[in-house]
């Protein structure tokens, strides 16, 4: 069956350190992958997307990594503040099987950045 | 700028009402997508339209219903509510397929 599961529904950090989350997935070819930030009660934003010929992608504290290999994303928050406490999403689609241009979401990562 | 504009914010429901959820965007995308999200779990896509005219079948779409009759709006039916729909739904848009999705602030609703 089709899985996309993300490390641990929460994960708490202190201050200043680099936050991993991790998305790994069963039974998908993406050609592309996406992370979202969601705040509570708001929908998601959009972070970062990564092509599937591509290794790795940055964007200020941000890095998003992409092996196809491994079936696997990492996400890195580097020098992590308290205003980057939310939960993260993952996102990718199965568009090389089935030509459809859907996205299929993780079920999230909760981080709490600790002062 | 309005991006994605969901009404109502929150709705409560009897067993067997009906409802439409509206969903506006301003960006001229092609685009659109209906999904809902229960706690614990992602985001599960109900309905998505390619442009005005054309809708399709997502994950979950037993239960509602859509139609796209402009580039702008993007409605979705419930019929004969049930409990099982209870649930957050958020709307969305993307210029094209597979590119980056905008999301509405989503509708919560309560089936009773």
């Amino acid at each position: 069956s089709q899985k996309i599961e993300q490390n641990s529904e929460a994960l708490n950090i202190q201050e200043g350190k680099t936050a991993t989350l991790t998305c790994n997935y069963t039974n998908y070819s993406p050609a592309y992958l996406q992370w979202y930030r969601q705040d509570p009660g708001r929908g998601p934003v959009f972070l970062l997307l990564i092509r599937e010929n591509e290794k790795e992608k940055r964007k200020e504290r941000l890095k998003v990594t992409f092996d196809t290999t491994l079936k696997q994303s990492l996400f890195h928050i580097t020098a992590s503040q308290p205003a980057d406490s939310a939960t993260y999403l993952c996102a990718l689609d199965n568009s090389p099987e089935t030509g459809a241009n859907n996205l299929f979401f993780g079920t999230g990562t909760r981080l709490t950045v600790i002062p | 700028n309005a991006g994605v504009t969901q009404t109502p914010k929150f709705r409560i429901l009897k067993i067997g009402q009906s409802m439409t959820l509206q969903c506006a965007q301003d960006m001229n995308h092609n685009y659109m997508y209906w999904y809902r999200q229960d706690p614990g779990m992602g985001l599960k896509l109900i309905y998505y339209s390619v442009g005005a005219g054309i809708t399709d079948k997502g994950e979950v779409p037993n239960g509602y219903n859509v139609s796209r009759s402009t580039t702008e709006d993007f409605p979705l039916r419930l019929e004969l509510a049930a409990p099982s729909q209870t649930s957050v739904y958020f709307c969305a848009s993307s210029p094209r397929g597979l590119d980056i999705q905008y999301f509405g602030a989503g509708t919560r609703l309560s089936v009773l």
